[in-house]
């Protein structure tokens, strides 16, 4: 009963470096969402996707990249991090539905320097 | 203005007693509502979902007044285990289930 996994847990990168962080979710969900997680700030959307070979730019794209080729990954790109990027990743996916939630990974510790 | 407000805390209380937390939100369109438990550097979990008639799972009842756009969460006979981040959650009316978080109220209990 995996349902949403991130990989990897913890990552410290320097200014930039470039870095993949990956979710994988068992639960057939259509949508995917990657969020990063500040104190004071909440959880705000990164990108999100609506199902396999789709993507779109949430709260805060800027920065990153996203693909989503299987259905079950969606994988999250920093192609030169910066220092603001450090923070909490979470991944979560959920079925279209609106009233269904999301079902979260137990997340990604970024610290770049 | 955020679109979901929430008292960051914390409410400090002691074991049995009763806690309530309210939350706003700005889009009188929104569609669904969620309360979620987040532990100290954990995921967010989901805890019940908030119903227009108010709805109740064990301890916790939520309830929502939409002329008002207000959402609330009352906890009764609070346990230690309680202790955690409640986080109002808001769906806008789109195409898409975009979920908006609250920056989350602190709950501690204590013995």
């Amino acid at each position: 009963n995996a349902g949403v996994t991130q990989t990897p847990k913890f990552r410290v990168l320097k200014t930039g470096q470039s870095m993949t962080l990956l979710c994988a979710q068992d639960m057939n969900h259509e949508y995917m969402y990657w969020y990063r997680q500040d104190p004071g700030m909440g959880l705000r959307l990164i990108h999100y996707s609506v199902g396999e070979g789709t993507t779109a730019k949430g709260e805060v794209p800027d920065g990153y990249n996203v693909s989503r080729l299987k259905k079950q990954n969606f994988l999250l790109g920093l192609e030169s991090a910066a220092p603001s990027q450090t923070s909490v990743y979470f991944c979560a996916s959920s079925y279209p539905d609106r009233g269904s939630g999301y079902t979260f990974g137990s997340g990604t510790r970024l610290t770049v320097v | 203005r955020k679109e979901v407000e929430q008292d960051p805390g914390p409410f400090n209380v002691p074991e049995g007693a009763t806690v309530a937390f309210n939350c706003t939100y700005s889009n009188s369109a929104s569609q669904s509502f969620f309360w979620y438990r987040q532990d100290c550097r954990k995921e967010p979990k989901l805890l019940m979902s908030v119903y227009s008639s108010g709805n109740e799972d064990g301890r916790f009842t939520a309830q929502l007044n939409r002329a008002s756009q207000y959402i609330s969460l009352l906890i009764r006979d609070s346990k230690l285990s309680d202790s955690a981040t409640y986080l109002c959650v808001v769906s806008p009316n789109t195409g898409f289930q975009k979920l908006v978080f609250g920056t989350g109220t602190r709950l501690l209990v204590s013995p």
